[in-house]
């Protein structure tokens, strides 16, 4: 069974920082990119960053160029999200995901929370 | 960016066929994909490239489309498939999503 469980969640200040980390089981995580997806509260999904299968290789949008950084370690199954001067918009459920070659999000987490707010 | 335009709602009795659409606002030509989030669950993937079936996800779910224009086809409708949908583009970067298309069942 596929699993992929993120922690790491919680509320934050303005300006701070943060770091989420994500668990894999079920498939062989050092074949696969790997991204982060966010969805504000009501609101639609959001890419955030990827990773290529070996770490050698990162991408992000405009909105948290800069500021977040994506990483991974395949000797433990685990994927982070290190998200720095972190803002009100950045409020939002942050999930996991597994990036296929051709681009989509076969597997997500549970999604873990994240709260800007002073 | 790449926009995605989806409708905002849709509402339609069990047993009936709905179609979701999804119109890019530049080509991006069948790296498509379509997803489903229950209300209070994380998004699951449907339809892969367009037209292609996920593994495990029923038949009554299909997917056609190229360049701009996509749709979601959902028949029948069962009451289960009360959703938010989304499309996804990986043609062009960055990766963009549609902004959701909210299905009731009356």
């Amino acid at each position: 069974e596929v699993q992929l469980v993120e922690t790491g969640g919680g509320l934050v200040q303005p300006g701070r920082s943060l770091k989420l980390s994500c668990v894999v089981s079920g498939f062989t995580f050092n074949k696969y990119w790997m991204s982060w997806t966010r969805q504000a509260p009501g609101k639609g999904l959001e890419w955030v960053a990827s990773i290529t299968n070996s770490g050698g290789s990162t991408y992000y949008p405009d909105s948290v160029k800069g500021r977040f950084t994506i990483s991974r370690d395949n000797t433990q199954n685990t994927l982070y999200l290190q998200m720095n001067s972190l803002r009100s918009e950045d409020t939002a459920t942050y999930y996991c995901t597994s990036r296929d070659s051709g681009g989509w999000f076969a597997y997500w987490g549970q999604g873990t929370l994240v709260t800007v707010s002073s | 960016d790449t926009v995605l335009t989806q409708s905002p709602a849709l509402a339609v009795s069990p047993g009936e066929r709905v179609t979701i659409s999804c119109r890019a606002s530049e080509s991006v030509s069948t790296l498509m994909h379509w997803y489903r989030q229950k209300p209070g669950q994380q998004p699951t993937l449907l339809i892969y490239l367009a037209s292609n079936l996920e593994s495990g996800v029923p038949a009554r779910f299909s997917g056609s489309g190229s360049g701009t224009d996509f749709t979601l086809t959902i028949d029948p409708v069962e009451a289960d498939d009360t959703a938010t949908y989304y499309c996804q583009q990986s043609w062009n970067d960055p990766p963009t999503f549609g902004g959701g298309t909210k299905l009731e069942l009356k």
